[in-house]
């Protein structure tokens, strides 16, 4: 079946540096999302991106998707404390089924 | 600001018994979703409502989930019997386009504990 995974499971960042999550879709979708969810929280929209090979930023945030639809990325620059949560990639496939990937929780230390 | 609401926030119940969340989403979003989330997982639709109609459902365990949105607006999520394996958040969300699958507002969610 439709898998949507996303790698690192965990990351554990110093306040300042860098941090990237990958999500990786096993079929083509339509569009990809993401999502932030605070521990203890709702996931909380971010962005959606539509177009093969388009790249987003929100400040220190910058989204991308793959050229083939299969894939995206989600990179944060200098890290802060208010970053800490759990990142998640979504998107429909051609047939309209929205699945969320895994997951990536970033800690981030003070 | 709008938002998703959700009752109750909290229940823990025994195996075999019934339960039932409510949903009511922004006003005027067409789109409704039902989304179970296991500690530690990504939320796993459930069941789409556009409008009052069951657009997709496929990962619904019918043998013992129910939904509705009977008016277009609000929905119930039903469970009976509730079994240990249903201990999870439950979420509703809702998005106001018809069609393709958009931006997503999330409820608080209902934390559910079957004893």
């Amino acid at each position: 079946g439709q898998q949507v995974m996303q790698i690192p499971q965990y990351q554990h960042v110093q306040e300042g540096e860098d941090f990237t999550t990958y999500c990786n879709s096993s079929t083509t979708l339509s569009n990809i999302q993401w999502y932030k969810q605070r521990p203890g929280g709702h996931p909380v929209f971010l962005i959606q991106l539509v177009k093969s090979g388009e790249v987003k930023k929100q400040k220190r945030l910058t989204f991308q998707f793959g050229e083939a639809k299969k894939n995206s990325s989600l990179h944060i620059t200098a890290t802060q404390t208010t970053d800490v949560g759990t990142y998640f990639c979504a998107g429909p496939d051609t047939g309209n089924q929205f699945y969320f990937g895994t997951g990536t929780s970033l800690t981030v230390i003070p | 600001e709008a938002e998703v609401a959700q009752s109750p926030r909290y229940k823990i119940t025994e195996k075999s018994q019934a339960v039932a969340f409510w949903c009511d989403p922004i006003s005027g979003h067409a789109t409704l979703y039902w989304y179970r989330q296991i500690l530690g997982q990504g939320p796993e639709l459930l069941v789409q409502f556009q409008d009052e109609s069951v657009v997709d459902d496929s990962q619904l365990p019918k043998d013992r989930f129910s939904a509705e949105r009977l008016k277009g607006v609000d929905s119930t999520l039903k469970i009976q019997p509730a079994e240990l394996g249903d201990s999870a958040m439950y979420l509703c969300a809702s998005s106001l386009h018809r069609g393709l699958i958009d931006t997503q507002y999330f409820g608080p969610g209902t934390r559910l504990t079957v004893l």
